[in-house]
């Protein structure tokens, strides 16, 4: 079992969708969870960054974290053609500065 | 406040030559990790280094890959004796206390 499970997808939803973009881990001790999107060909460009379970909110994207099931979440509100890309998450603690990433979910958003 | 500088973007090298892979972390930033990417793969840890040490080096090679931070200048990822399974992309990315930041990667290409 990997350490942390992403779909790859693709994930395909028509313009104004709501779109739920998941991760599960098996790491009890992490305790930050982050977000990355990449578009093709370039880096990975970190979106969230969150601590511990709750929510948080930037824009159209909302960050949701689980720690009772070892699930996190992000949710992307009017989703536009510029969304399509790649979105990894990313995960660390127990002491370890190494982010262990999913190994991302391919979005298109089709107008 | 320049991003993670990574260079150069775009390397070709014969098999059994050595490439070089340069890294300039966000200004402030004490962490430096380096990943590599297969196509339809996620990223792949590979070392993470602070200045002047290597503190876990568990995702690198044994043979042939080495890293460094040293106190003044960037990140060097050398490879040596390339073989055509490295090509990749070999991203690097920064962080202080917080989420990490990623350069535009190198794109290596053994021919």
């Amino acid at each position: 079992q990997k350490e942390v499970e992403q779909d790859p997808g693709p994930l395909s939803v028509p313009e104004g969708a709501i779109v739920s973009l998941n991760c599960t881990y098996s790491n009890s001790a992490f305790q930050y969870f982050m977000w990355y999107r990449q578009y093709s060909r370039k880096g990975p460009e970190l979106l969230m960054y969150t601590y511990s379970s709750g929510n948080k909110e930037d824009g159209r994207f909302t960050a949701q974290v689980d720690k009772s099931s070892k699930y996190i979440s992000l949710f992307i509100r009017d989703s536009q053609p510029s969304d399509s890309a790649t979105y990894l998450c990313a995960m660390r603690g127990g002491g370890s500065y190494i982010p262990t990433f999913g190994r991302g979910t391919s979005l298109i958003v089709h107008p | 406040n320049a991003g993670v500088m990574q260079n150069p973007r775009h390397l070709v090298r014969r098999r059994g030559q050595e490439a070089r892979l340069r890294c300039s972390p966000m200004k402030g930033h004490s962490h430096v990790y380096w990943y590599r990417q297969l196509p339809e793969e996620g990223l792949k840890f590979m070392v993470y280094l602070q200045k002047e040490n290597i503190i876990d080096e568990s995702g690198m090679p044994k043979e042939r890959f080495s890293a460094e931070f040293p106190k003044e200048g960037p990140s060097i990822l050398r490879i040596q004796q390339v073989v055509r399974g490295d090509s990749a992309a070999y991203f690097c990315a920064s962080s202080r206390d917080s989420g990490a930041f990623f350069g535009q990667g190198t794109r290596l290409t053994v021919v």
